[in-house]
């Protein structure tokens, strides 16, 4: 199957600095990427949805300035968490589908684990 | 909207027994299911789906599941449990297949037993 990478796979920062999580389709053109976090015990909740060379269209109660999603081509889409804070700490991670996928099936990474101190 | 239950955050089961891993869901319209297993420090892999036509469904490794309309379930199987399984499972459904929103479960995690 295709496969989607995650970089970095794990990041510790410190509050108020800035962390950029990329999110790469290796082997296909990726239409559409996901990005959802994951708590400890709980399920995995999508955050926002990116076309590229759209904006990104973003969930409920996620907030746009804070997690800056940028998906400028059919490879890359990147996670910005911006003034990082403890609670930002969580699982992230990324999925991507593209238009030469079997039923537009979603890929997903293998998830950045991100602690802020 | 839709929204998916995980009965057990932990299975154990013995190597060569029965798998049975747990799924309920609502959901407002005809759904669509899908099972997912992530073994450690790995993504997301898609083991099977339903979309439409037949209720039993088949997937990777051995795993099938059935869509219960009437149950609301879509539970996962698998007869004889191989060390290799362990791993932690995640129901999710979906109104339409692919670029629509997934909605998860909470994740089983399952243990073989030697």
């Amino acid at each position: 199957g295709a496969v989607v990478s995650q970089h970095p796979s794990w990041v510790i920062c410190k509050s108020g600095t800035s962390v950029k999580i990329e999110c790469r389709s290796l082997d296909f053109q990726a239409t559409t990427m996901f990005w959802y976090r994951q708590f400890p015990k709980q399920s995995l909740m999508l955050m926002a949805t990116s076309n590229e060379g759209s904006k990104a269209t973003y969930e409920q109660g996620v907030e746009k300035d804070k997690f800056l999603i940028n998906h400028a081509s059919l490879t890359l889409s990147t996670l910005t968490v911006t003034s990082a804070h403890p609670e930002d700490s969580s699982f992230y991670i990324c999925s991507a589908s593209g238009a030469t996928s079997i039923d537009n099936e979603q890929f997903f990474g293998p998830g950045t684990r991100l602690t802020v101190l | 909207a839709q929204s998916v239950t995980q009965l057990g955050s932990h299975v154990s089961v013995s190597e060569g027994a029965l798998v049975l891993l747990r799924c309920n869901y609502s959901s407002s319209v005809p759904p669509y299911l899908f099972w997912y297993v992530q073994y450690p420090n790995q993504g997301l892999q898609l083991l099977l789906k339903y979309t439409t036509g037949a209720t039993l469904v088949k997937g990777i490794n051995g795993f099938e599941a059935e869509f219960k309309k009437s149950e609301t379930s879509f539970h996962l199987t698998k007869p004889s449990a191989h060390m290799s399984d362990a791993a932690e499972y995640f129901c999710a459904v979906s109104p339409n297949f692919g670029n629509e929103k997934l909605t998860f479960g909470t994740g089983t995690r399952l243990t073989i037993i030697p």
